[in-house]
């Protein structure tokens, strides 16, 4: 059974630049059969899609953060990662890793559990 | 963006109750949808995707139906472990992008 965890940075300041890491356990990681995802949950805006990497290190990010978004893939660690530049308190919400399977990995299977990232100076 | 409007966004029903959620997507998104629920605290869990694939493990009386615009999400037997808020996503196109929610709550 595959499980998925991410770091926990907690509070950030604005105009910094966030950094979350999802480990992943249990097998499925080196396979060419998912994507690898983040989404975030604000409680004003609902579930949120922010990109994907898959295992190969093909990415792509949604085109609304694309300038502000950097996703890397780390497989000696079974690891994937998100950088999110120039934060604004608009960021804050809880923020989740995925897998995805199917034709183009969007079939969101196995999710971590979450954490919250608060934006605040 | 293809932006997906559910219905309603919020219901109360009895245990046993047959419950149906509506979602629309604003252009053809043909089958391409899934569904999940959410639990406070948890993160969604997938439910069906591709429209009316369920889930492994998930039980039998959850079904979707639904193609082009237009789907549903229907509870046939209402259980106590159902009442969450429920989502759907359009996996058409990027960004894939997700429902508003419709809050099970209950009666």
């Amino acid at each position: 059974q595959v499980q998925l965890q991410e770091s926990a940075p907690g509070l950030v300041k604005p105009s910094e630049t966030l950094s979350l890491t999802c480990s992943v356990s249990g097998g499925s990681f080196d396979s060419g059969d998912y994507h690898w995802s983040w989404i975030r949950q604000h409680p004003w805006k609902g579930l949120e899609w922010l990109g994907y990497i898959s295992y190969t290190g093909g990415t792509f990010p949604n085109p609304s953060l694309e300038r502000r978004l950097t996703l890397s893939i780390d497989t000696s660690k079974n690891q994937f990662s998100l950088k999110l530049t120039s934060l604004t308190p608009a960021d804050t919400a809880v923020y989740y890793c995925a897998r995805g399977f199917g034709v183009v990995g969007a079939n969101f299977d196995s999710w971590g559990q979450g954490t919250l990232v608060t934006v605040s100076s | 963006d293809i932006q997906m409007t559910q219905s309603p966004s919020s219901l109360s029903a009895s245990v046993g109750d047959r419950v149906t959620i509506t979602c629309r997507a604003s252009q053809s998104i043909t089958g391409y949808l899934s569904w999940f629920h959410q639990k406070p605290g948890k993160a969604p869990k997938l439910l069906i995707y591709d429209v009316s694939r369920l889930q492994s493990g998930v039980p039998s009386r959850f079904s979707g139906s639904g193609s082009g615009t237009d789907f549903t999400l229907t509870i046939s037997s209402l259980q106590p472990e159902d009442f969450a808020i429920y989502y759907c996503q359009q996996t058409y196109s990027i960004p894939w992008t997700f429902g508003q929610g419709t809050k099970v709550e209950i009666k």
